[in-house]
């Protein structure tokens, strides 16, 4: 299994600033994965984050925007830039279990972000 | 791409009832098919998967049963619990470990 931990677990923004939420494994993983689940949807992938090389965007999420670090094997951070409304939701990081990236998909508990 | 639908968005039982909650999906090279149950305030959480060699798995009260031939799966809670009350997902990938696509959601309350 796998421990998340997921800082801020909440947050209010004001328009137009960024915010860097930060997450924490409890095991050395291969990829971690952002999730955004917006006001009463499913989970979208935003990007696969590998340690030591860029992260990999879905279509319809740019690194401008959604900035990733993952300095290391059990840390990962996702910076959502220049905020609107349209950004509140909920920002999930996910990693999978096991050797090789390919074991369950474990979830934080989510960094639930109000932009005003 | 993959596209997983799922109904119903809502569900109301009563306790002790079944529930019955069913996914569709497009891509026919899909073989890997999980479901996750979000409480409030949490992230999901795995509780049953399915692969598809199979046509049916259950754990407890929980099951899932899947048709290749018409590309939908279904998950099956008996002998409901208020502690069942939670957000479900289902989701569908091309094998274990690869990215998944997850359906919209069913918010199940179960009522005492």
């Amino acid at each position: 299994s796998a421990v998340i931990s997921q800082k801020p677990s909440r947050d209010i923004c004001q328009r137009g600033t960024s915010l860097t939420i930060q997450c924490q494994v409890d095991s050395q993983v291969t990829m971690m994965f952002w999730y955004r689940q917006q006001p009463g949807q499913s989970l979208t992938l935003i990007a696969t984050a590998n340690q030591g090389s860029e992260a990999t965007y879905e279509s319809g999420f740019v690194i401008d925007k959604f900035p990733i670090s993952r300095p290391n094997l059990t840390f990962s951070t996702l910076t959502v830039s220049n905020m609107s409304p349209e950004d509140s939701s909920i920002y999930l990081c996910s990693v999978r279990a096991g050797g090789g990236g390919t074991g369950e998909l474990f979830f934080g508990e989510g960094s639930r972000l109000t932009v005003l | 791409g993959e596209n997983v639908e799922q109904h119903p968005s809502t569900l109301s039982v009563q306790e002790g009832d079944s529930a019955v909650i069913k996914c569709t999906y497009s891509d026919s090279a899909s073989n890997y098919f999980p479901w996750y149950k979000q409480e409030l305030g949490k992230g999901p959480q795995l509780i049953i998967d399915i692969r598809s060699n199979v046509g049916e798995k259950k754990d407890q009260r929980i099951a899932v049963t899947l048709n290749k031939t018409a590309k939908h799966f279904s998950l099956h809670i008996t002998e409901t619990q208020p502690e069942d009350s939670a957000v479900y997902f289902c989701a569908a990938s091309r094998g274990y470990g690869n990215k998944l696509v997850f359906g919209a959601g069913t918010i199940l309350r179960v009522k005492s």
